[in-house]
């Protein structure tokens, strides 16, 4: 099975500064097809997860552009820029290359 | 606009069974894959179940492998989770998501596994 493994548990940021999450895998993501299969999601507190990037690297739908994520086949980033009060939640990546589909652990950030 | 309504949870002895339906609208149900992931209280998120458009073809990690079945009504619109033989190790949130993107997630519904 593919571990994710995010990095940090927590962080906490000052409104309007930056954060970054690291989610490092223990096997290439880069499928045959040259896509890149890692997921993000932020889940807010008592609130369903919802979709943030999409193949690494691509904003879903209605997420606004501050946030952003890189990376390489295994090592990826998802910063957020300008952070804002509604940011706040539990982050947790995830992959589709390969049955079992695993997530990371997440990473829960905090407003200071 | 797409929803996706979760229904079927509640209390259940161990060893007994149960099952969730997620109700889909606001886009073609048909055409896409459905899936289940799970949540237990103040843990991570778990996949527990994927299955294609037409419902030809269905996946599961090992955890519930023989023990969980997931399947599709494309003609109601509607997703079904039967668990079977529940173990407390699965009480959790279940939210069923569209696509292979997980990109949009019901609200969820509670499953607790207790004597």
């Amino acid at each position: 099975d593919i571990v994710l493994t995010q990095a940090p548990l927590s962080v906490s940021v000052t409104p309007g500064e930056s954060a970054s999450i690291s989610c490092r895998s223990s096997k290439s993501l880069l499928s045959s097809k040259g896509i890149t299969s890692l997921y993000w999601y932020l889940q807010r507190p008592g609130k369903s997860p919802q979709l943030l990037i999409y193949q690494m690297s691509n904003l879903a739908s209605g997420v606004p552009d501050r946030f952003s994520s890189s990376g390489s086949e295994t090592d990826f980033t998802l910063k957020i820029s300008k952070v804002e009060t509604e940011d706040v939640g539990v982050y947790y990546c995830g992959h589709r290359l390969e049955y079992p589909l695993t997530f990371g652990s997440g990473t829960k950030l905090e407003i200071k | 606009e797409v929803q996706l309504v979760e229904s079927g949870g509640g209390l259940v002895q161990p060893g007994s069974p149960l099952k969730l339906s997620c109700a889909a609208s606001g886009f073609t149900f048909s055409s896409n894959w459905l899936n289940w992931i799970r949540q237990a209280p103040g843990k991570g998120l778990e996949w527990v179940a994927s299955i294609n458009p037409d419902g030809s073809s269905t996946y599961y990690p090992d955890t519930v492998k023989g023990r969980f079945v997931v399947s599709k009504d494309n003609a109601k619109n509607t997703g079904y989770l039967q668990m079977n033989n529940l173990r407390s190790e699965d009480t959790a949130m279940y939210y069923c998501a569209r696509t292979s993107s997980f990109d949009y997630w019901g609200q969820g519904v509670m499953v607790t596994v207790s004597s």
